[in-house]
């Protein structure tokens, strides 16, 4: 099945400064990408999503890209903000449209 | 119901007792799934449903059951729950190939 590694584990960036994320995939059949927020105590929210057939997506301060030839796909925060504090969860799905989880990145925008 | 609701929210279990975790959905979704979040390990999946009456099971199904009766109602079934159970569950959903999943607001299980 797909295997999804997600790097670092922890982040800590100063407010203002970019996050990177980055991730890799086994399965070379996999298409379709995101990436979930989740805030302590609650559930992973969908912030952002690539599909197979794009080289990257932009939606505000955050942007995705994907490697398809060297499987593997990153996530980008600019201008960091205390509110982008969170657990970060990118996702692999194949054509059995089940997601495969990274193990997550702790992120800390210290003020 | 708005969306996918799971219930209970939290649940202290005696080992070797029986319980079901139960999820809702009101978006049609034909697709449902459930995971389990443990630190450092990410969201592991444990069974799925690609549509009513059919399941599958994911990476982590030993000890667990569910069932899909209809599209709305994903149930998930400890027999005899161990401590190794003690967990956050999340129930999902999706409109397959429409994009991401919807989760529900998770239950957290103590086994002791």
């Amino acid at each position: 099945g797909e295997n999804v590694e997600q790097h670092p584990s922890t982040l800590s960036v100063q407010e203002g400064d970019s996050a990177v994320i980055k991730c890799t995939y086994s399965d070379s059949a996999s298409n379709y990408f995101p990436w979930y927020k989740q805030e302590l105590g609650k559930r992973p929210q969908l912030i952002i999503d690539i599909r197979s057939n794009v080289g990257e997506k932009k939606d505000q301060r955050i942007a995705v890209t994907l490697n398809k030839t060297a499987k593997h796909f990153s996530l980008h925060i600019t201008e960091t903000q205390p509110e982008d504090s969170a657990v970060y969860f990118c996702a692999a799905e194949a054509n059995d449209y089940k997601l495969s989880f990274g193990a997550g990145t702790t992120v800390t925008v210290r003020a | 119901i708005a969306g996918i609701t799971q219930a209970p929210t939290s649940q202290i279990l005696a080992a070797g007792r029986r319980m079901t975790l139960r999820c809702t959905q009101d978006m049609r979704h034909n697709a449902m799934y459930w995971y389990r979040q443990d630190l450092g390990l990410g969201l592991r999946l444990i069974h799925y449903s690609n549509t009513a009456g059919t399941t599958g099971k994911g990476e982590v199904p030993d000890g667990y059951s569910v069932s899909r009766a209809n599209t709305d109602d994903f149930p998930l079934t400890l027999a005899s729950a161990v401590p190794s159970q003690t967990s956050v569950y999340f129930c999902a959903s999706s409109d397959q190939g429409s994009g991401g999943y919807t989760f529900g607001s998770g239950t957290r299980l103590t086994v002791v």
